[in-house]
């Protein structure tokens, strides 16, 4: 059962440069949505997608884009990265509306640091 | 806006005793909450959630929390941990929003140290 698949694990980046981290799930969710972690300040959604073709903005959107082309997949895209996108990025799944509210189903994070 | 608090960053602890891991939230109107864990260099897993119905709900290795909505708390409570339970617990909150989109807030975690 892979679950919700992140791709990379770890990644440098130099300020101004662009990537793209991967989400996918194979549990046929509806929901999908991206968080960041940082030391005291817990989780904080920067995107969201209740189905393909829609997504919507979180609480920190700001220089992170997200597309949602399927069900199965919900990229993070940062346009040009700063020192302050240094942060560990998590992607998860939830059923959608036939599901239980707020049960949410992780990835293993993605470590980004930038320089 | 909704924030959750644990004012414990990190609860140090010897194996068997109990612990209580403390989250207050700020509400006036119906919440769900929950509690999520994280192992190391884990993702978060949810361990378990007060939607309605009894305030005292447990999770399936010994875990329960009190929804106590007069005190607007959510603590997490073990009778006797194990050195596995050493990981970051996360309360989180949000408002009941029909069958869409549940967005949490999470709080800043508390890290369960476990040692023999």
């Amino acid at each position: 059962n892979a679950g919700v698949t992140q791709t990379p694990k770890f990644q440098v980046l130099k300020t101004g440069q662009s990537m793209t981290l991967q989400c996918a799930q194979d549990m046929n969710h509806e929901y999908m949505s991206w968080y960041r972690q940082d030391p005291g300040m817990g989780l904080r959604l920067i995107h969201y997608s209740v189905g393909a073709g829609i997504t919507d903005q979180g609480e920190v959107p700001n220089g992170y884009n997200v597309s949602r082309s399927t069900t199965e997949d919900f990229p993070l895209r940062l346009l040009s990265a700063a020192p302050s996108q240094t942060s560990v990025y998590f992607c998860a799944s939830s059923r959608g509306p036939s599901g239980r509210p707020g049960e949410l189903f992780f990835g293993e994070g993605s470590r980004l640091t930038v320089l | 806006a909704q924030s959750v608090t644990q004012l414990d960053s990190q609860v140090p602890v010897f194996e068997e005793a109990p612990v209580e891991l403390r989250c207050n939230y700020s509400s006036s109107v119906s919440v769900y909450l929950f509690w999520y864990v994280q192992y190391p260099n884990q993702g978060l897993q949810l361990l378990l959630k007060y939607l309605s119905g009894s305030t005292l709900v447990e999770s399936i290795n010994g875990f329960e929390a009190e929804f106590n909505k007069s005190q607007t708390s959510f603590h997490l409570r073990k009778p006797s941990v194990h050195i596995s339970d050493t990981a970051e617990y996360f309360c989180a909150v949000s408002y009941p929003r029909g069958t869409g989109f549940q967005k949490l807030v999470f709080g800043t975690g508390t890290r369960l140290l476990v040692s023999p």
